[in-house]
């Protein structure tokens, strides 16, 4: 069964520094999604993506935050400036077509974590 | 404002029983769809359950199934026959109409032998 594929799946990156997450959808998807996961807590939407470009974002994603497709395959976060508050699970998620009952296939995370 | 809400941070069932996961939502667009989640210890989510809005019966998926009432703006879900690998965090989640899907806080499930 095809999947979403992330790399790393772990990082660990000191304060201030700049990290890029990445993701490989399942290669007829067409809708692309960020998550993050504080530790115990709520999955939280950060970040929509369709035809190119971003199509919702939350409060969460702010000018620190960034999304690309560069290459027309990778999906990538990029998070400037981390914060220790960025310290989460990052989950990418892809979505197959328009109609709303298609679910969300979620990749298995990356940990971050920020010293 | 919390769209989904899940009241039940944990909780506990014999193995072999069944258990309802309790997930109350709110909207006002007509169109919408409801999705189950599980995330087991080693972090993935993995998708369990789906529910239109217009669906006439419950979604039912093996030992899965949703008690949807529309009226009460509930969606819970049913896990027949626990088994001690159904011991994980489930999250209940919305789709409006061509929104984006929102997720509630999770119920932590654990199945006792």
């Amino acid at each position: 069964e095809p999947e979403v594929t992330q790399t790393p799946s772990h990082q660990v990156t000191q304060m201030g520094q700049e990290v890029i997450l990445r993701c490989v959808p399942i290669s007829n998807h067409l809708y692309f999604y960020w998550y993050r996961q504080i530790l115990g807590q709520k999955v939280e939407f950060l970040v929509s993506f369709y035809n190119n470009e971003i199509s919702e974002k939350s409060e969460i994603f702010d000018d620190q935050f960034s999304v690309e497709r560069p290459d027309g395959s990778n999906f990538t976060l990029k998070i400037r400036s981390t914060k220790l508050e960025d310290s989460a699970m990052y989950f990418c998620a892809t979505r197959g077509g328009y109609n709303s009952n298609q679910p969300q296939h979620f990749g298995d995370g990356t940990r971050l974590s920020i010293l | 404002a919390q769209k989904i809400t899940q009241t039940q941070p944990g909780m506990f069932v014999q193995e072999k029983e069944a258990v309802t996961l309790d997930c109350t939502y709110d909207t006002s667009d007509p169109s919408y769809g409801l999705f189950w989640y599980k995330q087991p210890s080693s972090g993935e989510m993995i998708f369990l359950i789906y529910q239109g809005s217009y669906d006439q019966q419950n979604a039912t998926e093996g030992r899965y199934s949703l008690n949807f009432q529309k009226a009460r703006k509930s969606a819970n879900l049913v896990i027949s026959a626990s088994q001690l690998g159904d011991s994980a965090m489930y999250f209940c989640a919305m789709r409006e109409g061509a929104n984006d899907m929102r997720f509630g806080a999770g119920t932590r499930l654990t199945v006792k032998p």
